[in-house]
């Protein structure tokens, strides 16, 4: 069965601070997608990143980092030098390759909350 | 605004009444999905559509709810008898199927409908 953990359950930092959060996978496949989303206090949830299990290229985007690392099955996710419009609830998602059904899996989530 | 939208944003009802929320997708979206969500924990995933079938029940999903997209456009989503343990955010997201059968985009959600069961 699939099953994403986020050991965070809720971080708090300084704006400007560089901020980790952690996701950590469980699945059977040898090939499966990582996602992360974003829900800020509207509640919509929104895509931030797909990852591929067999790219294990680490990406960046801007202020945000993904490094996945296949071998201690982890995904995680930096933002650097963060503001308080980061500020928002982070889920680390998993799914087999058809990408939808009882096998798209979410983390419990990390609640962010940057200060100013 | 193209985007998901859901109606109502909010359902306040009492124990044993029936509730149906109503999701309309991203128009050129032919997947749709259901999910709910409790207070502290991430997206659970209900059911999701392929155009007008629905092709996916969770287990856990109880008879009390059922879902329907009869033209393949909007859906809806009906729990009867309702308990004070269906209290959740109600999600819905849409995702175009890409060629060759595999989901490979990104599905997008709507804002929820928050549902409490007094």
């Amino acid at each position: 069965a699939q099953k994403v953990t986020q050991a965070q359950t809720e971080i708090s930092v300084v704006e400007k601070e560089d901020v980790t959060l952690d996701c950590v996978y469980e699945t059977r496949d040898t090939t499966y997608y990582l996602f992360w989303y974003k829900q800020p206090p509207s509640g919509e949830l929104v895509f931030l990143i797909r990852r591929n299990s067999f790219d294990e290229q680490n990406e960046i985007s801007g202020r945000y980092s993904w490094n996945f690392q296949k071998s201690t099955s982890s995904f995680n996710f930096t933002i650097t030098a963060s503001q308080v419009v980061d500020s928002a609830v982070y889920f680390c998602a998993l799914s087999d390759l058809d990408n939808y059904g009882q096998n798209f899996v979410f983390g419990p989530g990390t609640r962010l909350s940057v200060l100013p | 605004d193209t985007g998901v939208s859901q109606n109502p944003r909010h359902k306040i009802t009492k124990r044993g009444q029936n509730v149906t929320f109503r999701c309309d997708p991203i128009s050129e979206h032919n997947r749709l999905y259901w999910y709910r969500q409790t207070l502290g924990q991430g997206p659970e995933f209900l059911t999701y559509f392929q155009n007008e079938a629905q092709l996916e029940k969770s287990r856990l999903l109880s008879d009390r709810f059922s879902a329907e997209r009869p033209k393949g456009s909007f859906s809806t989503l009906e729990i009867q008898r309702t308990e004070q343990g269906d209290s959740a955010m109600y999600l819905c997201a849409s995702s175009l199927e890409s060629s060759g059968g595999r989901s490979y985009n990104e599905q997008f959600f709507g804002p929820g409908t928050r549902l409490t069961v007094l």
